[in-house]
């Protein structure tokens, strides 16, 4: 059974920092893209960044380059997104996602 | 980055059959998009319905279909059920990034 479990959200306050984490099993992650999704309160999906099966490819949406990064490590079949310089409008609900498949998200509110 | 464009609602009797579609600012819609669509109820995590224009997973009912119509990617439920009440997303490619529409609010009504 494919499983994607996210964890890393929490609040945290304009201009700091979160680390999200998302912990796959039940396929052969090294073989597939993956995907950070966000979900902000109310409003609707938007594609955050993805990462090719090596890592050589990376892409983001234009509101989070130069903030956001992602990285993966295939041993432990685990993504990452580090989130710098946060700001309100980044709170929402973050999936993580491949294919067909999603987690269910871990909720990142930026407040002060 | 690209604008994918959805109908904001749509109404369906039960028993009836609605087309949902998902345009692109940068032209027509092809398969070269990677054409995805996705259901959400409220409170849940979004769930796959279509991937790549027209293929199902094991999950998706049989009353859901994709395909390219007019330009643009569609979704079409026949058969409209209750339990189809819910927000759908489609998302497109663009080379390495993928772009969601605003998403369709779908009555069954």
């Amino acid at each position: 059974e494919v499983q994607l479990v996210e964890s890393g959200g929490g609040l945290v306050q304009p201009g700091g920092s979160l680390r999200l984490s998302c912990s796959a099993s039940g396929f052969s992650f090294s073989n597939f893209w993956m995907n950070w999704v966000r979900q902000a309160p109310g409003k609707g999906l938007e594609w955050v960044a993805n990462m090719k099966q090596d890592g050589s490819e990376k892409n983001f949406v234009d509101s989070v380059k130069g903030r956001f990064s992602i990285s993966r490590d295939n041993a432990k079949k685990s993504l990452f997104l580090q989130m710098n310089n946060l700001r309100v409008d980044d709170t929402a609900v973050y999936y993580c996602s491949y294919g067909g498949y999603w987690g269910q998200g871990t909720l990142v509110t930026v407040s002060s | 980055q690209a604008v994918v464009t959805q109908e904001p609602s749509l109404t369906v009797s039960p028993g009836g059959t609605v087309t949902l579609t998902c345009g692109s600012s940068t032209g027509a819609v092809t398969s070269g998009h990677w054409p995805y669509w996705f259901q959400q109820k409220p409170g849940q995590a979004p769930t796959t319905l279509i991937y790549d224009t027209s293929n199902k997973h094991s999950w998706t009912p049989a009353r859901f279909s994709g395909s390219l119509l007019g330009g643009k990617a569609a979704l079409t439920l026949s058969g409209a059920q209750p339990e189809d009440e819910a927000e759908y997303y489609c998302l497109l490619s663009y080379s390495g990034t993928r772009v969601f529409g605003g998403g369709t609010k779908l009555t069954v009504l």
